[in-house]
């Protein structure tokens, strides 16, 4: 089974100032099948990046992921106060799909 | 519009049966497919099982011994079915749905295993 590893734990973001997140495989994803969520307490996940790098329907262009193989990115460029929460990595091209431990992403 | 409700027993004892059931109003029942995921308390997600529009499931391993999903497209509905349950398979269970571009997932349920 894959292990994803994310980092930072906590990222603190400046309303206006974009951020990185990583999230990192234990072996390579086949296709590079990697997806990106983001979940508010209480809320079921939002997806808002698939296949690496495709953003979902709806989902705004100050979110944009990329990345393969074994290191995958996701980067918020100009957040805004909703985007407070835990964002996971999902790998979804070998079985089992696993999930990675989520970075909690702070506005101040 | 597409909207997922989901039902099902949320308190159950040790060594019952989870049964949960997810309907689809709206959109199409023969997209990509569907997934059933969960999330313990305070834990990341833990994805359970799949079941594709070819009619194949590919179900967790850690899972696969007690577990059983299907599909009934005239209800337009999926369950799910869990057998011998105990505190560790308490958590929110959501259904999935996805098609090429997006996912749309149920409110949750949550189930309790506790004697």
């Amino acid at each position: 089974e894959i292990v994803l590893t994310q980092s930072p734990g906590t990222l603190s973001l400046s309303p206006g100032e974009g951020g990185t997140l990583s999230c990192r495989a234990s072996q390579s994803v086949n296709n590079n099948l990697l997806s990106w969520y983001h979940q508010k307490p209480g809320q079921a996940p939002r997806l808002l990046v698939h296949g690496a790098s495709i953003r979902a329907t709806d989902i705004p262009d100050r979110f944009s992921g990329s990345g393969s193989g074994t290191d995958f990115t996701l980067t918020i460029s100009r957040p805004e106060p909703e985007d407070f929460g835990v964002y996971y990595c999902q790998q979804y091209g070998n079985s089992p799909r696993t999930f990675g431990p989520g970075t909690k992403v702070e506005i101040k | 519009q597409v909207q997922l409700q989901q039902w099902g027993a949320g308190l159950l004892k040790p060594s019952e049966t989870l049964s949960l059931t997810c309907a689809l109003y709206g959109g199409s029942f023969s997209v990509y497919g569907w997934t059933w995921i969960r999330q313990p308390p305070g834990e990341r997600p833990e994805w359970i099982g799949d079941i594709l529009h070819t009619g194949d499931n590919n179900y967790s391993p850690s899972l696969r011994s007690r577990l059983t999903m299907s599909e009934d497209t005239s209800k337009r509905r999926i369950s799910l079915r869990l057998t011998s349950v105990t505190a560790a398979d308490t958590a929110v269970y959501y259904c999935v749905l996805s098609d090429h571009s997006t996912e749309y997932w149920g409110q949750g349920t949550l189930v309790t295993v506790s004697s």
